[in-house]
């Protein structure tokens, strides 16, 4: 089973302030198969990016997946309000599938 | 705009067996995977399996011996069943969408929270 670890654990910023969120896996992750979800409180998880670096519909530009093998990253250029929230990181390349245990994006 | 909305009892007595079912709307159920995953504080996000619209499925091996996944078309529905559950099952059960080309999940129920206590 592959092991996402997603750093920090918490990241606090200032409206504006760049966010840049590590997810490093236990092995390399095959055919490029990582996703990154948000989630808000009460609400199910949404994705954003898949196949590292491929926004979903309707996802804004400010959000941005890079990296290969076994590091991974989810830039948030200019976080928004609404951006504050948990992301996680997913894996679907080798089952089972797996995810990271999340990073919570606070504000300053 | 595919929907789906997780039904359950909310409540589970340790031993018993959980009963979920997802219903889909928005869209037709063929040529897709629909999926489980579960959310709790101590274990965070873990899927528990697929099934293919034709009833083909696929566990994650740490809960294959309690896990069974049931589709019906005619309704759009999918079901999950938890066998001999405990205080450890309590979670936030979601049902997805697997997408078509890759496996990530793109559609997602708002979830069911389930309980299990005596």
């Amino acid at each position: 089973e592959i092991v996402l670890t997603q750093s920090p654990g918490t990241l606090s910023l200032s409206p504006g302030e760049r966010a840049t969120l590590s997810c490093r896996a236990s092995q390399s992750v095959s055919r490029s198969y990582l996703a990154w979800y948000q989630q808000k409180p009460g609400q199910a998880p949404r994705l954003l990016i898949y196949g590292i670096s491929s926004r979903a519909t309707g996802i804004p530009d400010r959000f941005s997946g890079s990296g290969s093998g076994t590091d991974f990253t989810l830039t948030i250029s200019r976080p928004e309000p609404e951006d504050f929230a948990v992301y996680y990181c997913q894996q679907y390349g080798s089952s089972p599938w797996t995810f990271g245990q999340g990073t919570k994006v606070e504000i300053k | 705009q595919v929907q789906l909305q997780e039904s359950g009892p909310g409540l589970v007595k340790p031993s018993e067996t959980l009963s979920l079912t997802c219903t889909v709307s928005g869209g037709s159920m063929s040529r897709y995977y629909w999926s489980w995953i579960r959310q709790s504080p101590g274990k965070g996000l873990e899927w528990i399996g697929y099934i293919y619209y034709s009833g083909n499925t696929y566990y994650n091996p740490s809960l294959k011996s309690r896990v069974t996944i049931s589709v019906d078309t005619s309704k759009n529905q999918f079901s999950l069943k938890l066998s001999s559950v405990t205080a450890a099952d309590t979670a936030v059960y979601y049902c997805a969408r697997v997408n078509y080309y890759e496996s990530y999940f793109e559609y997602w129920g708002q979830g069911s929270l389930l309980t299990v206590s005596s």
